[in-house]
């Protein structure tokens, strides 16, 4: 039984680029969140997917967006690279409507923005 | 919106005693209180959660108990180990909701020999 995979590991971006980053769901869930995880700090709520559709976002600026595949795959885009947005990009999956809530963490995306 | 305070920031014990974080937050709405556990470079894991239908909740040598009254809830590990060393989050959310985890900003604990 996979769990949730994140591709890819690590990422070197210049200012102003674009970035997408990809996550595979744990077999069964079919619901992905997005977090973005300073260093030192907890993680951040970016957006929620579930029904290829964004269902809750958190207070992150446009820039940030996302899409989920009728295979329930995910992926998050940032356009307009800031050097800020230098994190750990989580994806979480889980199943709705979510009577447990039990999230279940991919391993990131460290992206490096220069 | 949730917001999630958690103390201390950093925590060092010696091997075999307790480990106490403590967390608050302000939403009464929120009925979901899960806790991770992630090692350096890696992903966050569950290891424990309660629901605001129960009190207290344990599993071997981690505990988490939860005070509705105060919106505060705690996780307790006994007996700590070297492997126990790691960043701790407490989270809290509502279910059922499209429900998004707020985050505390961690404990770094550290068990020394």
């Amino acid at each position: 039984d996979a769990g949730v995979t994140q591709s890819p590991t690590h990422l070197i971006k210049t200012r102003g680029q674009q970035v997408t980053l990809r996550c595979s769901p744990k077999s069964g869930h079919d619901t992905v969140s997005w977090y973005q995880q300073a260093l030192g700090q907890g993680p951040q709520f970016i957006f929620q997917y579930y029904e290829e559709e964004e269902r809750q976002r958190g207070n992150f600026p446009d820039r940030f967006s996302g899409h989920q595949f009728p295979n329930y795959s995910s992926e998050l885009n940032v356009n307009a690279l800031l050097l800020g947005d230098s994190a750990l990009y989580l994806c979480a999956s889980s199943v709705f409507p979510e009577d447990t809530s039990e999230q279940y963490f991919g391993p990131g995306t460290r992206l490096t923005v220069t | 919106g949730e917001n999630v305070e958690q103390h201390p920031s950093t925590l060092s014990v010696q091997e075999g005693d307790s480990a106490v974080i403590k967390c608050t937050y302000s939403d009464s709405a929120s009925n979901y209180f899960p806790w991770y556990k992630q090692e350096l470079g890696k992903r966050p894991q569950l290891i424990i959660d309660i629901r605001s239908n129960v009190g207290e909740k344990k599993d071997q040598r981690i505990a988490v108990t939860l005070n509705k009254t105060a919106k505060h809830f705690s996780l307790h590990i006994t007996e700590t180990q070297p492997e126990d060393s790691a960043v701790y989050f407490c989270a809290a959310t509502q279910t059922g909701t499209a429900s998004k985890l707020t985050f505390g900003t961690g404990t770094r604990l550290q068990v020394t020999l």
